[in-house]
């Protein structure tokens, strides 16, 4: 089973400034690699697929970067809307598809 | 418009059944692969079952294997999970969600549906 690790567990930041996410597999996941965003109540939606392609809808803010095995989710200006909790999304090598544990953004 | 929407969960003593369902429409549903995903209240992700295009191929969570069925009914776009012997640890919101082909993310996902076990 591939473990998918989040960093920070949380990151506080102010409005309009840049976020860096940071997610870790325990092995290559090539760019397999998705991340999405939940705000409370609501169920994840899908923001970052291919590790570094948005979804569709999804604003240009929004970045991601990586392979193998290290990966990177950026927020260029932080929005109100933005503050919520990300997680990362093995999908190279399942059963089972593993998440990461998930990274809070909250405002500074 | 894609929508998935999720029923059937409720509260149910340990060791009981409870039958999940997620009605889809706005897609071919017979094209997409589909699962089972669960978050515990105030935890993360986790993935539970997973169902080919043809019903098929199917995969289970370690944690719900030999205790939960999935399938999916193609004439009523339905997909559903049969839980059985359930535990107080597989209290969650259960959602399902839609992969495109084999190296898909979960693209859509529905509101969920709050399972509850527990005396």
């Amino acid at each position: 089973e591939i473990v998918m690790t989040q960093s920070p567990a949380t990151l506080s930041v102010s409005p309009g400034e840049r976020a860096t996410l940071s997610c870790r597999a325990s092995q290559s996941v090539s760019s397999n690699l998705a991340w999405y965003q939940q705000k409370p109540g609501q169920a994840p939606r899908l923001l970052i697929y291919g590790a570094s392609t948005r979804a569709t809808g999804i604003p240009a803010r929004f970045s991601g970067g990586g392979s193998g095995t290290e990966f990177t989710l950026t927020i260029s200006s932080l929005q109100s809307e933005d503050f919520a909790v990300y997680y990362c999304q093995q999908y190279d090598n399942w059963p089972p598809w593993t998440f990461g544990q998930g990274t809070k953004v909250e405002i500074k | 418009e894609v929508q998935l929407l999720e029923s059937g969960g409720g509260l149910v003593q340990p060791g009981g059944s409870l039958r999940l369902s997620c009605a889809a429409s706005g897609f071919a549903f017979s094209s997409y692969a589909m699962s089972w995903v669960r978050q515990a209240p105030g935890k993360g992700l986790e993935w539970v079952s997973h169902v080919g295009t043809n019903g098929g191929s199917t995969y289970y969570a370690d944690s719900v294997k030999g205790r939960f069925t999935i399938s999916r009914d193609i004439s009523w776009t339905t997909l559903h999970l049969q839980m059985d012997s359930l535990r107080a640890e597989d209290t969650a919101l259960y959602y399902c969600a839609t992969r495109s082909g084999r190296y898909a993310p979960f693209e859509y996902w529905g509101q969920g549906t709050l399972v509850t076990v527990s005396s």
